[in-house]
Order: C-alpha cells, then sequence, then structure tokens
C-alpha cells in the first residue's frame, strides 16, 4: 500500500515561530499536495508539486511556502506562524495521468498559541 | 452557487440501514468522481473512484454517477458502527493535462447500534 507519513500528529507552535510540516511518501508518487481543514471549510488546497523543485500555489498559499528537495519528500513551512494558521494540515500524494484519487496521510494538528 | 455541494448532516442511522450520500456539482466538465471517508482525527482514505457515468460496487458500497443530472450519490448496505465517519466526494477535470479535484465539504455519518 502506498503510504503517506507526516512526521508529527500533533504541534503546538508560538506565534512568529518558523514551522517545517514534513511529508514523505513511499511510492515514487509525482504528484505531491499540502491542504488544511477547518470545520465548516472543508480542504483548502494550500500548495502542490508535480515534479522535483516543482511548486504551484493553490488557493490559500499567503503565509506558506513549499520545498521539494527531492521525490519522495514535500515540505510545508510556515515562515512565521500566525494564530490563524491554527488547523489540521494533510498531505496527499498521487501518481501522474488519469485522476485515480489521493492517497492522504494522517494529518498534523498544529495549534499556534 | 459552490462548484461541489454536499449537506453536512449529521446523518444518523440504525445499524443495519441503507445509507445514502449525495453531492450535486456545477462543473460540468467533471470526469472523474470520488468518495473519501475520514474518520476522527485521521486523513481521509480513498473508498471509491468512478470515471464518468454509470454504477460501481465493492461489497457493501455502491457509487452511482449521473451526468445529466450532474449528482453523484454513495450508497452503504447494511451500515455498520464502524461506517460512522465522515464522507467526502471529490470529483476532477483535466486542466492541462493534471488533475486538481474539488472536495465537497464532507457529511457526517452516524450508525448507531
Amino acid at each position: 500500500d502506498v503510504k503517506v507519513t507526516q512526521s508529527s500528529r500533533y504541534l503546538v507552535k508560538r506565534t512568529g515561530e518558523k514551522v517545517f510540516l514534513e511529508c514523505v511518501q513511499d511510492m515514487d508518487h509525482e504528484n505531491m499536495f499540502w491542504y488544511r481543514q477547518d470545520p465548516g471549510l472543508g480542504l483548502r488546497l494550500i500548495y502542490f508539486s508535480y515534479d522535483v523543485k516543482m511548486k504551484e500555489k493553490g488557493d490559500i498559499p499567503e503565509g506558506y511556502s513549499v520545498s521539494r528537495e527531492k521525490k519522495e519528500r514535500f515540505s510545508l513551512i510556515l515562515e512565521s506562524a500566525s494564530t490563524n494558521q491554527t488547523s489540521m494540515y494533510l498531505c496527499a500524494s498521487s501518481p501522474p495521468g488519469e485522476d485515480g484519487g489521493y492517497t492522504f496521510g494522517s494529518g498534523t494538528r498544529l495549534t499556534v498559541v | 452557487q459552490k462548484e461541489v455541494e454536499q449537506d453536512p448532516g449529521p446523518l444518523s442511522v440504525p445499524e443495519g440501514a441503507i445509507v445514502s450520500l449525495n453531492c450535486t456539482y456545477s462543473n460540468s466538465a467533471f470526469q472523474y468522481f470520488m468518495w473519501y471517508r475520514q474518520y476522527s482525527r485521521k486523513g481521509p482514505e480513498l473508498l471509491m473512484y468512478t470515471y464518468s457515468s454509470g454504477n460501481k460496487e465493492d461489497g457493501r458500497f455502491t457509487a452511482q454517477v449521473d451526468k445529466s443530472s450532474k449528482y453523484i450519490s454513495l450508497f452503504i448496505r447494511d451500515s455498520q458502527p464502524s461506517d460512522s465517519a465522515t464522507y467526502l466526494c471529490a470529483m476532477s477535470a483535466s486542466s492541462g493535462g493534471s488533475y486538481i479535484p474539488t472536495f465537497g465539504r464532507g457529511t457526517s455519518l452516524i450508525v448507531h447500534p
């Protein structure tokens, strides 16, 4: 089975800190994605990447950046964490070609205080 | 009008009931239709995937797509308490060879013993 592993299940960070969320997949998928999920708002796409060193903005990229130095790893960076970035962050991956669906990680619940 | 509409519920049913979960959409270009199941504090997992119109069955689950009505359904037969989760519909169309799905906000299902 494809596994998408997010390094932390729960994180608590202080306002202004730089935060790194790591995601690793083990199935050689080209496509990787970062979403945040909030009650009543559903899943919102932050950034995605179709290949190493490539990145594309999603619907809500402000306050975030990403890094993809290796195919299997896609990192989400909060440059200066703010309380409105408290959320569940979900990483996903998919192979190229027709849309056969994503494999999601278990999520990182980030609280910014 | 949102691109994908999904009633948030909660939908509460007794064990053994047939459950019907639905989404409507407005974009006639959507070709791929998916259902994800998300347990509390976990990432979504792909449950069913269909291409274009028609039905697809997998055990107790049946996915149905009616492109003429822009309506998709997920039926769960003989529902179990372990089916209690949030169900997200998702759909996508090709955009330059890539597929970024649009998600519904999810329907919370509670199956009580």
